[in-house]
């Protein structure tokens, strides 16, 4: 079984300012890796995905994610917020094993003060 | 490319009734399509994968009988859920994959429902 954990629900940070988004993920054979992104009211857009290759993916509006097999993480970060970064991030895992079904983190929600 | 879509994005229903979601791919045929539910400031629940032509396969603790799947083409997957209850109130999202070996799901924008 696989799964994954989002330490911090809620994350604050100023504009302009790094953005660091945390994800752990357990999986028994090599995971496949995403980070999703909701806005209020809407579905969800894939940020960025890992799945083989280089370690150090990078995704849309300048996000990216590093991963790490030895921590078990795949932490998304980016490094100036902007106002229009708040939203609700996902952090997903699937692997072939497992019939390509996401499972998905409890969300973190991304507030930018200006 | 690759967009999906939903409707009705918003539906308020009676208690006891049954209301249909559909999810299209718009430009892509998806063999495989999967439904979501989405609880307030929760994560995503895997409730079904549905794929066409052949009978959804649910996950644990969902309920058959209660939310019906049909995946009848390759760019439509209905959602029925039959004898709603105010519990059944929620964000229902589907996804679709692009191709049979592709590891990435699109997303619909999501159904609120909402029983009263």
């Amino acid at each position: 079984a696989q799964s994954v954990t989002q330490l911090g629900s809620h994350v604050s940070v100023s504009e302009g300012a790094l953005v660091l988004l945390r994800c752990n993920y357990s999986s028994s054979v090599p995971p496949y890796l995403f980070w999703y992104v909701q806005y209020p009211n809407q579905g969800l857009q894939l940020l960025l995905k890992y799945t083989t290759g280089a370690t150090l993916v990078k995704g849309i509006n300048g996000f990216e994610a590093e991963f790490k097999k030895s921590e078990t993480s795949f932490h998304l970060t980016k490094p100036s917020a902007h106002m229009s970064d708040a939203a609700e991030y996902f952090c997903a895992v699937t692997t072939q094993s497992s019939g390509d079904k996401l499972t998905f983190g409890t969300g973190t929600r991304l507030a930018v003060r200006p | 490319g690759a967009v999906v879509s939903q409707h009705p994005s918003w539906v308020i229903c009676k208690s006891g009734t049954s209301v249909k979601i559909e999810c299209r791919s718009l430009d892509f045929q998806a063999t495989t399509m999967f439904w979501y539910r989405q609880f307030p400031k929760q994560s995503l629940m895997l409730m079904a994968t549905s794929n066409e032509g052949s009978k959804a396969t649910y996950e644990q603790g969902v309920e058959k009988d209660k939310f019906l799947i049909n995946h009848a083409s390759l760019t439509l997957s209905t959602l029925t859920v039959t004898s709603a209850h105010p519990e059944d109130s929620s964000f229902y999202i589907c996804s679709a994959r692009l191709r049979p070996s592709s590891d990435e799901q699109y997303f619909g924008p999501g159904t609120r429902l909402t029983v009263t």
